[in-house]
């Protein structure tokens, strides 16, 4: 099973609203990722965890919060966002997170609207 | 990292072999050069990664020169459903967790 599971694939929330984006993989990777792609764009990434540990936070604004409950699994909070913040949210996983020659996995996304 | 740049566009027909070629000036000893392949609405996959000289797997070749300022991709004999966006990246390994940066991609067409 080489594939990265996400839900919901559409989201849309309003401003107040509290909703959370879930990422599976079951390929015992150790290293799991948040991206965000806006129309157009390359994706950009918000958060690493490695070893179920956050190892990178790229100055993501705290209405975005992850969680990694086990190896498997990747959540991300969201909370009170604003309608810039409308993009294709991807997860990714990888083997480890150091060796130069592990292949990062993609998800399919989540859709997430901002009303 | 090295910042890479890579043309904004190619078109290319059905049958035809596509070369994109990606520069990366300031790239270091130890980094790699990694290609992701993006469909509308999807996540990007991976498709091939060299260190010098020539790669091939069963999708795409990369040619990377002796001084590896640059890199090529090519895919044989494209279709229609190869048309996506191509992105060229420098990797490189470290103790911790080891960041992928985009560049802008390549959005290639490919023309019945």
């Amino acid at each position: 099973d080489t594939e990265v599971t996400q839900t919901p694939k559409h989201l849309v929330m309003g401003m107040t609203n509290k909703k959370s984006l879930k990422c599976e993989q079951h390929m015992g990777h150790r290293a799991m990722y948040w991206y965000k792609q806006k129309a157009k764009k390359p994706p950009e990434l918000m958060f690493v965890y490695s070893y179920e540990k956050l190892s990178i936070n790229e100055s993501v604004p705290s209405r975005f919060s992850p969680e990694c409950p086990n190896s498997s699994l990747l959540n991300l909070h969201l909370h009170a966002l604003q309608p810039e913040d409308s993009a294709l949210y991807l997860c990714a996983s990888s083997p480890t997170s150091g060796y130069i020659t592990d292949t990062q996995y993609f998800g399919p996304g989540t859709r997430l609207t901002v009303l | 990292l090295a910042k890479t740049t890579q043309p904004i566009s190619m078109d290319s027909y059905e049958g035809q072999e596509v070369n994109i070629t990606c520069s990366h000036n300031n790239i270091a000893t130890n980094d790699y050069i990694t290609w992701y392949q993006q469909f509308p609405s999807q996540g990007p996959r991976f498709i091939i990664q060299g260190y010098k000289t020539k790669v091939t797997n069963e999708v795409a070749s990369l040619f990377i020169p002796a001084d590896r300022k640059s890199s090529t991709l090519s895919l044989p004999r494209v279709s229609l459903s190869d048309t996506a966006v191509y992105y060229c990246l420098v990797v490189r390994a470290s103790g911790s967790a080891r960041q992928l940066t985009f560049g802008s991609g390549t959005q290639l067409t490919v023309l019945p």
